[in-house]
């Protein structure tokens, strides 16, 4: 089963808004990924919050990472039609031997 | 500029013959992934590679197999193609035992 899990599965927003992105897992990790897909293309990495980090930023990202929930979220502020990806969380759990587990992603539409 | 690129990036074979799916990185990373990806399974692993001549089985790795004999390349092998693998397939690598994954544009493979 999946490690992580992406929630909503998709989601709508005018551009200039904000996005958030939540995902939850399920055991103990040693640190949390964030990437973003474009239709048809590879994934590429966004952000990684360690398991000791409560918060990170990037640009306009802006990854929590609550480990007592189990729980990760990712947003993005002043969202441009750009940011139209899916968005995918992955874990490091501290058992796997540095092996990403990955969520079924969050299809994101930004709208012009 | 380094990169991990697959080839070829669409196929389409029949049931029962042997493919294989080329991944070459030159980043000189130690760590390779093979995954799949299939709607509604987000990203599952298949098999990796820490080092030359090591290979492990991932979550889902019957009817597949890798080897690794140099650091660049990570080729998959289905020996015989079955319905079940139709999906796209991702290569990725990183360098180290913690950190981001650097992914390839993917291989789409039909098999009919």
């Amino acid at each position: 089963s999946q490690q992580g899990e992406e929630d909503p599965q998709a989601l709508s927003i005018q551009e200039g808004e904000n996005a958030t992105m939540n995902c939850s897992y399920k055991t103990s990790i040693n640190n949390l990924q964030w990437y973003r897909q474009n239709s048809g293309r590879g994934l590429v990495h966004l952000i990684l919050i360690r398991s000791n980090e409560r918060e990170k930023h990037s640009g306009r990202l802006r990854v929590t990472l609550d480990t007592s929930k189990k729980s990760s979220s990712l947003l993005i502020t002043a969202s441009r039609a750009a940011d139209t990806a899916s968005y995918f969380c992955a874990t490091d759990p501290e058992t796997s031997g540095s092996r990403l587990t990955f969520g079924e992603g969050t299809q994101l539409t930004v709208n012009p | 500029d380094a990169e991990i690129t697959q080839s070829p990036r669409h196929k389409i074979t029949e049931t029962g013959r042997q493919v294989t799916l080329a991944c070459h990185q030159t980043w000189n990373h130690n760590n390779m992934f093979w995954y799949r990806q299939d709607l509604g399974h987000g990203l599952r692993l298949i098999h990796y590679s820490y080092g030359v001549q090591d290979t492990n089985k991932g979550e889902v790795s019957d009817g597949y197999s890798v080897s690794r004999s140099n650091t660049e390349d990570l080729p998959l092998t289905l020996e015989s193609a079955a319905s079940s693998q139709t999906s796209v397939y991702f290569c990725a690598s990183s360098p180290g035992p913690v950190g981001e994954l650097f992914f390839g544009e993917g291989s789409r493979l039909t098999v009919l």
